[in-house]
């Protein structure tokens, strides 16, 4: 059974750093792209950006809104993936959630999701 | 960036309705379209890949169409559980968007 599980959400000072996991078991890791997708309170999703499997350099893409501020990385040994959050501002208060991505032909899909960790930035 | 709007926003509906969601694209993203279901307090669960590829274990009540810019999500009738918020999501090109969503609520 694929399983996510986030953690490190908090509350955390405005303009401070948070650093987000996502421990995955039940597939084999190292072979899937994975995504952050984050909710703000009372919100819709928003796409934070994605890490990029080994055979793809571990490359990542990000959303404009969190370019710069934000960095994935993984460790495939520990079935890890991580969200190291900077410069936080009040509106990247959300609960974050990772995501599996299933290739379907030149796609990923996130057909697997953690429960999410709330982050919530105080001013 | 690609853009997404979804039809309608809140919907209003009973068990055993036939349900359409619109979702329209800025610009054409062929087929690279998900569907997501989620209810409260829950992560999102994916229903259709593909525009029209339903996922594994999604009751068959749930269908998906459309190509181009405009798709639809169909429910044919619709059961208690399936009261949540839907959302599009493009995979056409980065950065990856989601519409903004639609709430299904009880009548």
């Amino acid at each position: 059974e694929v399983q996510l599980v986030e953690s490190g959400g908090g509350l955390v000072q405005l303009g401070g750093s948070l650093r987000l996991s996502c421990v995955a078991s039940g597939f084999t890791f190292s072979d899937h792209y994975m995504d952050w997708v984050r909710q703000a309170p009372g919100k819709g999703l928003e796409w934070v950006g994605r890490s990029r499997d080994r055979a793809h350099s571990y490359s990542t893409e990000y959303a404009a809104s969190v370019s710069g501020r934000f960095t994935i990385s993984r460790d495939d040994s520990k079935n890890s993936l991580y969200l190291q959050l900077n410069s936080l501002k009040t509106e990247d208060t959300a609960v974050y959630y990772c995501a599996r991505m299933r290739r379907i032909g030149s796609r990923y899909y996130a057909d697997s999701w953690g429960q999410g960790t709330l982050v919530t930035v105080s001013s | 960036d690609i853009q997404l709007t979804q039809s309608p926003s809140f919907l209003s509906a009973s068990v055993g309705d036939r349900v359409t969601i619109t979702c329209r694209a800025s610009q054409g993203i062929s087929s690279y379209l998900a569907w997501f279901q989620q209810k409260p307090g829950k992560a999102p669960n994916l229903l259709i890949y593909a525009a029209s590829t339903l996922q594994s274990g999604v009751p068959s009540r749930f269908s998906g169409s459309g190509s181009g810019t405009e798709f639809t999500l169909t429910i044919s009738s619709l059961q208690p559980e399936d009261f949540a918020a839907y959302y599009c999501q493009q995979l056409n090109s980065y950065p990856i968007t989601f519409g903004p969503g639609t709430k299904v609520d009880i009548k």
